[in-house]
């Protein structure tokens, strides 16, 4: 079965820093969700990634899938306290409404 | 307007009792889900429910069953509760559309087995 691996597991930045998290499959992947949950709340969707070489961007927060379409990275620029929280990449398998996550990162950012 | 809404947010209970967790979404999607979401944070498809097909995780203990009464709910019943139920668990729907592929998801329901 395909899987996916987030890295890193934990990140703590200060406020201010760029991070990059990353998101690697084990096989080419359909589509490439990114979600932020924040503690004791649900999962916000923040960007979906299809085709390989894109990139989308909201606000400070950038995506990007390779060309392969087996590894993606979300990028955050000048990182603030709102940023906090955990942030978990999905897939769809073909035919399938299903997502599948990785096992997420949790990013803490120090004021 | 809250889009998806689980009840109970909160729910303890003893080993063996029978519970229920309910979900409600008012998007007016097709398709609804249940995940569970593991100390460790690591959250799990459970099921998906759409025009009444149901697709079970096969990892998924029999003990656990969801009720859908209509498109806008999708309910989850859980038997002879077990201490490692304790989880939180998120319901979610989507359009089933895959050019979106977008999951709207409940503040999760936390469920601790004493």
């Amino acid at each position: 079965s395909q899987e996916l691996e987030q890295s890193p597991q934990s990140l703590i930045v200060q406020e201010g820093k760029n991070l990059t998290i990353n998101c690697t499959s084990s096989k080419t992947l359909y589509g490439l969700y990114w979600y932020k949950q924040k503690y004791g709340e649900g999962l916000i969707f923040l960007m979906m990634l299809q085709k390989g070489g894109e990139e989308k961007s909201h606000e400070k927060i950038t995506a990007k899938l390779d060309e392969k379409k087996q590894q993606s990275s979300l990028h955050i620029t000048a990182s603030q306290p709102s940023h906090a929280g955990i942030y978990l990449c999905g897939y769809s398998g073909a035919g399938s409404y299903q997502l599948t996550f990785g096992k997420g990162t949790k990013l803490s950012v120090i004021p | 307007d809250t889009a998806v809404s689980q009840t109970p947010k909160y729910l303890v209970t003893q080993m063996g009792n029978d519970k229920s967790i309910k979900c409600e979404q008012n998007l007016g999607h097709d398709t609804m889900y249940w995940y569970k979401q593991d100390s460790k944070k690591f959250l799990k498809i459970m099921f998906s429910y759409n025009n009444k097909e149901l697709i079970i995780n096969e990892t998924v203990p029999n003990r656990f069953s969801p009720k859908s009464p209509d498109k806008a709910h999708l309910n989850l019943h859980i038997n002879s509760l077990e201490l490692g139920d304790s989880a939180v668990y998120f319901c979610a729907s989507s359009l089933g559309d895959r050019d979106t592929g977008e999951l709207f998801f409940g503040e999760g329901s936390r469920l601790t087995v004493l």
